[in-house]
Order: structure tokens, then C-alpha cells, then sequence
């Protein structure tokens, strides 16, 4: 593994049903960011974590949850998804130093219908 | 509220070139990022300024005005692989990125 991974690539999913969204970073990074993006619109912060065992909510954070029980790992669960919910989902995890830069997964393309 | 603006599209020649604008009002600034997204691709990080002044990086640069809540991203000798989205980025006083949605750059021959 180099830098983030994010699983699957894409999915499909039925309205209703459970999803998680898989995260592993390999570069040691404290934080780490779910995003969403849509046409139009700004990436949109769902929930962080700026350290393993903390998180905290982003702009749009209804119907979402995360956990970090680990640095490398922080996946994304849509508890009873729903169709608004459809979007490109970006990982993104950055050092918190002074500068903070994050970098991002290659996103999961998500369709619920 | 928080606002990010920048042009939704705009086109250049190849060779040619380029000034991506964005303007922002944010809770605190603690920095502005330049980053490139091409179709169906993540974002990759291309620039940070957080002091007044212009940053250069090869045929990029980037220029910042705090006082003007002002930056742009300035793209030379563009080539056809610079047709991306372009997103600029400010760090607000709580340590979050808040985000443009983005200027769409189509480079033609």
C-alpha cells in the first residue's frame, strides 16, 4: 500500500440497506477526513478524526458515522442509506502540522437507489 | 457564513496563459490551498500560501492577499493535461479546509 487506499471503487446499493465505506492510509498521518462531492458543489466535510480514538463532526454529518480505533484505518457506515446520499466519497489524511495538507484516496463512487 | 467563490468554467489555449480567481470570507484564516482535480480523479494538492505574496512553482503560481481575502492561481505555457478542476481551499480558525466548488478549466489547441 502507498499513500490512501478506499474500498470498493463503486457501488450500487438499495435505499435502506448498510453500507461502509473502507479507509486505510499507510503514511502514519494523525488525521483523517471523509468528504463528499457533489456536482456543483464544494467537498463537503462529513466527519474527522484528528487523532486515533477521536472524531468529530463535519458540515454534513447527518446519516453518517465513523470510527478510528487505529491511525490507518477510518471507515464510513451509512446506517439505512438513502437516495440524497448518492455522491463520490473522498478519504483525505493530512499530519496536523503547521501546514496540514491533506491528501486524498482515488474516492468510491456511490449510487443509492 | 463561510464562502468560497471562483468561476465555474473557463476556457484557454494551449500555450497560453491563465488566471484562476477565488475570494473568500471565512472564521479565521490559517491558510489557502490550491489543488487539482482531474475527471474522475481525487484532488491532488498543487499549493499552500498563508503570508502575503506570490508562491512559484515551476509553470504554477500562487498569489495571496489576506487584507483582500484574495488568491489566484496562475497557470503559464499551459499544456492540454492542465484540463482539470481547479479547487481552492481555505483553512478556517477551527483547523477545517472550507472548500470552492471549483473552476473548470478547458484548455483548447
Amino acid at each position: 500500500i502507498a499513500g490512501i487506499t478506499q474500498a470498493p471503487t463503486s457501488q450500487i446499493l438499495a435505499a435502506g440497506r448498510r453500507m461502509t465505506l473502507r479507509c486505510t492510509q499507510d503514511m502514519r498521518h494523525n488525521a483523517m477526513y471523509w468528504y463528499r462531492q457533489d456536482l456543483g458543489l464544494g467537498l463537503r466535510l462529513i466527519h474527522y478524526s484528528n487523532t486515533a480514538g477521536t472524531t468529530g463532526k463535519g458540515e454534513v454529518p447527518d446519516g453518517y458515522s465513523v470510527s478510528r480505533a487505529n491511525t490507518d484505518d477510518f471507515p464510513l457506515t451509512l446506517a439505512s442509506a438513502v437516495p440524497s446520499q448518492t455522491s463520490v466519497y473522498f478519504c483525505a489524511s493530512s499530519v496536523r502540522d503547521s501546514t496540514d495538507t491533506q491528501y486524498f484516496g482515488p474516492g468510491t463512487r456511490l449510487t443509492v437507489l | 457564513g463561510q464562502n468560497i467563490d471562483q468561476p465555474t468554467e473557463m476556457t484557454a489555449t494551449e500555450g497560453a496563459i491563465v488566471q484562476i480567481n477565488c475570494t473568500y470570507q471565512t472564521s479565521g484564516f490559517n491558510g489557502l490551498f490550491w489543488y487539482q482535480q482531474h475527471a474522475g480523479e481525487a484532488p491532488t494538492f498543487l499549493s499552500y500560501n498563508v503570508l502575503d505574496g506570490l508562491e512559484e512553482k515551476g509553470r504554477f503560481s500562487s498569489f495571496l492577499s489576506r487584507s483582500k481575502g484574495y488568491s489566484y492561481l496562475l497557470l503559464k505555457e499551459l499544456q492540454m493535461k492542465d484540463s482539470a478542476s481547479y479547487l481552492c481551499a481555505v483553512m478556517d480558525s477551527n483547523y477545517q479546509l472550507i472548500w470552492g466548488a471549483g473552476t473548470k478549466l478547458i484548455i483548447k489547441p
